[in-house]
């Protein structure tokens, strides 16, 4: 058990109001990472982080932005959610003491934009 | 072409034989490779890496690497029906040093 939570673990919202997805882990760990997963697309990087406030963007972080004002916490918001990013979202951690960019995934998030 | 590629199943398997999954990657200058476990409706779980030419180990799971054909597998021997999930390739791009994944294997194991 990688100590990586996900909140809410479903929402369904309508399209063009902002949602906020938190992943929060509980050691500590320097890397984290936002992924959306889709049918026939597989895992995909959204945004990822290095440390507080040290982020960074992914293949498809259009419409997607983040926030890492504590170690643990690790935050997605749509800032205006659309149907297309009807997803679900897995937040990921890699440990430096294991091998390089080996990630552990939290338990995500099932979002739903009508 | 996609950077990591996997036939999408279902791959069949009775119990007790060994499941073979494959993943192709385009990036030459990939080094590291991980496969995952996905249950219906869970998170990826990661049960192998694999950073060397050859075959490695780990219980009833074995991964093979081949960069020259880059190509990397995961034999499953002695399947169990628990086995059943889908199994994702990921591979660490040379460009990006990030992880790119393949779309996954259904497997099933039928009793």
């Amino acid at each position: 058990d990688a100590g990586i939570t996900q909140s809410p673990r479903h929402k369904v919202t309508e399209t063009g109001t902002p949602v906020t997805l938190r992943c929060h882990q509980t050691e500590n760990h320097r890397y984290m990472y936002w992924y959306r997963q889709d049918p026939g697309h597989g895992l995909r990087l959204i945004h990822y982080s290095y440390g507080v406030k040290d982020t960074d963007k992914g293949e498809v972080s259009d419409g997607y932005s983040v926030s890492r004002s504590k170690t643990e916490d690790f935050l997605l918001t749509l800032e205006s959610a659309t149907s297309s990013q009807t997803s679900v979202y897995f937040c990921a951690i890699s440990p430096e003491t294991r091998a390089y960019n080996e990630q552990f995934f939290g338990p995500g998030t099932r979002l739903t934009v009508l | 072409q996609k950077e990591v590629e996997q036939n999408s199943g279902p791959l069949s398997v009775p119990e007790g034989a060994i499941a073979s999954l494959n993943c192709t990657y385009s990036d030459r200058g990939s080094q590291s490779f991980f496969w995952y476990r996905q249950y219906s409706g869970k998170s990826p779980e990661l049960i192998m890496f694999i950073y060397s030419n050859g075959d490695k180990e780990d219980g009833r799971f074995t991964a093979q690497l081949n960069k020259a054909s880059q190509y990397v597998s995961l034999l499953i021997r002695d399947s169990q029906p628990s086995d059943s999930a889908t199994y994702l390739c990921a591979v660490v791009s040379y460009n990006t040093d990030k992880l790119i994944f393949g779309t996954g294997t259904r497997l099933q194991v039928f009793p």
